[in-house]
Formats: C-alpha cells, sequence, structure tokens
C-alpha cells in the first residue's frame, strides 16, 4: 500500500524551461511534505518542504505547491538548469516517521 | 566535514554471512534512521530511533538489529545474509521525530552473492 506516489518515472525538460514534478499521498493525517534530489551514488539531499498549514513554499528556483483537498503536491523548478538533471523524491512526514515516492528521474537538455 | 556518515560505503558478502553497517551523525540530532532503498529504487523506513530508543519497526525480520550505543550513532546488523537483503542502505538523522529536515548519508551498496 504505497502512500506516497510519483506516477512519473521520468521527465526531461529543456534547459531555461520550467519543470514539473507531482506528488500525490492518500493519508491525510500527513502534515509536512519535502522533496529531495538524488544524484547517483549519493545520499538523498533535502531541497524544499512545505506545511500542511500552507499552500506554497518558495526558495530560488524551486517552488513547492501543496493541494490539501487533492492530495497533491507539485516541484516547479525555474529556469531548468542541466545540473538539476537528477531523481526527485517526494516525502510525507507521519508519525515519527517519513514516507517516500518512488522518484522522478528529471533529465535537463541543455 | 560530513554530517551523517555511513561506513562502509560497498559490502560484498556471500549467502548466510552477518555483516555490519556503522551511522554516525555529528550535528546533535535525536532521531536518526535506517532506510532500504531496494531494485524497484522505493525508499523504505526499516527502523527510527529517538534519543537511543526504538520508535518505529517497519516489520523488519529479525535478522535485522539496529544498536544506538548514543544518540549520535545507529548501526545495523544483519544475520544470515540473505539474496533479496541486497539494496541500498541509507540512515538518516533529525532534529526530532517527524516533520523536520531529514539528513541522508551517502548510502551503503550491499551486494549478496
Amino acid at each position: 500500500d504505497q502512500q506516497v506516489k510519483q506516477n512519473s518515472p521520468s521527465l526531461s525538460v529543456q534547459e531555461g524551461r520550467i519543470s514539473i514534478l507531482n506528488c500525490d499521498y492518500t493519508n491525510s493525517m500527513f502534515d509536512y511534505f519535502l522533496w529531495y534530489k538524488k544524484y547517483p551514488a549519493e545520499g538523498p539531499t533535502f531541497l524544499i518542504s512545505i506545511s500542511s498549514i500552507k499552500d506554497k513554499n518558495e526558495d530560488g528556483r524551486f517552488t513547492v505547491f501543496l493541494n490539501k483537498s487533492a492530495k497533491h503536491l507539485s516541484l516547479h523548478i525555474v529556469p531548468s538548469q542541466p545540473g538539476d538533471s537528477a531523481v526527485y523524491f517526494c516525502a510525507a512526514s507521519g508519525t515519527y516517521k517519513y514516507i517516500f515516492g518512488t522518484g522522478t528521474r528529471l533529465k535537463v537538455l541543455a | 566535514d560530513t554530517a551523517v556518515s555511513q561506513t562502509p560505503k560497498y559490502l560484498v558478502t556471500q549467502m548466510g554471512n552477518d555483516k555490519s553497517i556503522k551511522c554516525e551523525q555529528n550535528l546533535g540530532h535525536d532521531t536518526m534512521y535506517w532506510y532500504k532503498q531496494d531494485s524497484k529504487k522505493f525508499l523504505k523506513i526499516m527502523f527510527s530511533y529517538n534519543n537511543k530508543e526504538l520508535i518505529i519497526n517497519e516489520t523488519v525480520p529479525n535478522r535485522f538489529s539496529p544498536k544506538s550505543p548514543d544518540k549520535a550513532h545507529l548501526n545495523l546488523h544483519i544475520n544470515s545474509l540473505e539474496l533479496g537483503d541486497s539494496a541500498v542502505y541509507f540512515c538518516a538523522s533529525s532534529p526530532s521525530p517527524g516533520n523536520e529536515k531529514l539528513f541522508f548519508g551517502s548510502g551503503t551498496q550491499l551486494s549478496v552473492l
């Protein structure tokens, strides 16, 4: 039973354009959401988070949007850069644990 | 100066052996975790410790035994290794359980032959 889902396993975007990565969750008790970026042979690194009391959080080129009624969050990267090519995981925080999606591989084409 | 460090980075071993993975964090966090990333790239929680006390055990087989000698260390010992244990194991820490950033180590690639 996957409580956090990323339905797009991969995404290709042209450099300079917007990348939109999506994530859906099923448990309405989740109240904190995070995005992580992962390069090969490295651990995931934190990108941006959002609390359930907000619907948007911005940090530089990265913006996370949360739609609680739809149980959906998205990560926008503008403008996309080749160095953004990585696997992106969304995660939801429940009781004492974080549940991760299966990841979306983003490729930014130069 | 690495925040969450785990050793070894690669571990290749035979079925039936016993092995350990060590993890240390220098962030002063109270909570530490072990995650397993399987062949489908799914990051799944195994254990969570808060101030050396086990708070989450996600129905992991008894062959896996975490040990937290102090809140900066969380080691993972695996007995009688099986082929299905082959995966990447990540250690992580957070200031407190839930609703805060997780900091990950770089992972241990375990291959059971």
